[in-house]
């Protein structure tokens, strides 16, 4: 699987866009970009996931360039809530190769 | 279904002890991950099974790690002769082989300190 490259902490004003960025220059034409966040004590959480088009689901929404190297991950109206570690995880999509997480980035939205 | 479950939550442990998690995960959910995550790390992936059968093997995973999945629902992993570096977070994630699109859902996790 293809590494990923992400900065170690941002910051973020409660209810401003939080705009994640993931640099993973080396993807392949089947591996498929995902995103998963970790709250503190807890486990992670699968957020979203996508190939070539950008993508939203009611959490987030998934920018990915046209020349699929690098790749953002939106969200739209941040809360305290959303103060997480966030991954960003490059994978072939079937299946069998399990998810390999990096350090990733850690959100900290400020009130 | 309240998602994956993993018992105990914490666990102290004397070093050289055996020590045995559990996890149960989504009923429907035929793979199941067990990752070990220490502080500042992302989890790093230690095995997992579809149904009964383990199909993959970290090489973190030495001798004294043991993993079963004996009918293909719940499953232990088994610590023999814990030692400090083994004090981690260890997490239990379950999804549907056929439907990897959308994700892992993972539990909560086993806290292990080993003094």
């Amino acid at each position: 699987d293809a590494k990923t490259t992400q900065p170690p902490s941002m910051d973020c004003a409660e209810g401003r866009a939080a705009n994640l960025p993931c640099n993973h220059s080396t993807i392949s034409g089947n591996e498929y970009v995902y995103w998963y966040r970790q709250i503190h004590s807890q486990g992670p959480q699968y957020i979203i996931h996508g190939l070539k088009n950008n993508e939203t689901n009611e959490m987030a929404s998934l920018i990915i360039t046209e020349d699929r190297k690098s790749s953002t991950l939106i969200l739209p109206h941040a809360t305290l809530r959303d103060t997480a570690v966030y991954y960003c995880i490059v994978r072939y999509n079937s299946g069998n190769t399990p998810l390999v997480f990096g350090k990733g980035t850690r959100l900290s939205v400020i009130a | 279904d309240t998602g994956v479950s993993q018992d105990p939550r914490h666990k102290i442990t004397k070093r050289g002890q055996n020590v045995t998690f559990r996890c149960d995960p989504i009923s429907e959910h035929n793979r199941l991950y067990w990752y070990r995550q220490t502080l500042g790390q992302g989890p790093e992936f230690l095995t997992y099974f579809q149904n009964e059968a383990q199909l993959e093997k970290s090489r973190l995973l030495s001798d004294r790690f043991s993993a079963e999945r004996p009918k293909g629902s719940f499953s232990t992993l088994e610590i023999q002769r814990t030692e400090q570096g083994d004090s981690a977070m260890y997490l239990c994630a379950s999804s549907l082989a056929v439907n990897a699109n959308y994700g892992y859902t993972f539990g909560s996790g086993t806290r292990l300190t080993v003094v």
